[in-house]
């Protein structure tokens, strides 16, 4: 089974449309940590969030909000009033095996969701 | 304050070759990862370092290895090239040790094997 799965390949929306990327993941460990990030077609990746498994609070930042539930193993991130530069394939990804040293964890992306957003 | 620089951008190698990709962090930052990208197998971790040591690696065969300088530059080496490791390799630089501070990617390399 995978790790992360996103299961949404490609998503099209038009402008200012609202749309929710999945993410959902699969542990046993208790500690961990969740990201997003974003690959713009230019090819660079940029950091979005990073979450660990101790905190179930939601997170808001502009028109990104992230809403982690343990209860479902899930990560999805929501943008609002989608614009054309939000185009992108966004990358979930979950990293396990923290122990005290923090040194030897594995760290494991989904496969991406390509988000087109038409004017 | 200057980005991630990661050089060459483009590299085209043959079979059997070796390669040296570089990458400079940005200024302070002390943690450099390594990241392969391809279309088949995804985004998949290579190895961090931190102050100059190897924290963690992925799960590549030892014809991928690394280090880092005593001023954080990093460079990763891929012996015996295979057409398989053709991809975009992306180096991310933080602070501190993943994953406690926030990631701050460079634009790539991409690498061709023929």
């Amino acid at each position: 089974a995978q790790k992360v799965t996103q299961a949404q390949t490609e998503i099209s929306v038009v402008e200012k449309e609202d749309v929710t990327l999945d993410c959902v993941y699969e542990t046993r460990d208790t500690t961990y940590y969740l990201f997003w990030y974003k690959q713009p077609p230019s090819g660079e990746l940029v950091f979005l969030i990073r979450r660990n498994s101790f905190d179930e609070q939601n997170e808001i930042s502009g028109r990104y909000s992230w809403n982690f539930q343990k209860s479902t193993s899930s990560f999805n991130f929501t943008i609002t009033a989608s614009q054309v530069v939000d185009s992108a394939v966004y990358f979930c990804a979950l990293s396990e095996g923290i122990d005290s040293g923090g040194s030897n964890y594995k760290l494991t992306f989904g496969k991406g969701t390509l988000l087109t957003v038409n004017p | 304050k200057a980005g991630v620089t990661q050089t060459p951008r483009y590299l085209i190698k043959t079979r059997g070759q070796q390669v040296t990709l570089s990458c400079s962090p940005i200024s302070g930052h002390r943690s450099v990862s390594w990241y392969q990208q391809t279309p088949g197998q995804g985004l998949q971790f290579l190895f961090e370092y931190f102050s100059e040591t190897q924290r963690n690696k992925g799960n590549f065969p030892g014809r991928f290895s690394g280090r880092q300088f005593s001023n954080s530059r990093s460079e990763m080496n891929v012996s015996t090239l295979e057409l398989g490791d053709s991809a975009l390799y992306l180096c991310a630089s933080s602070l501190g040790p993943f994953p406690g501070s926030p990631q701050h990617f460079g634009d790539g390399t991409r690498l061709s094997i023929l």
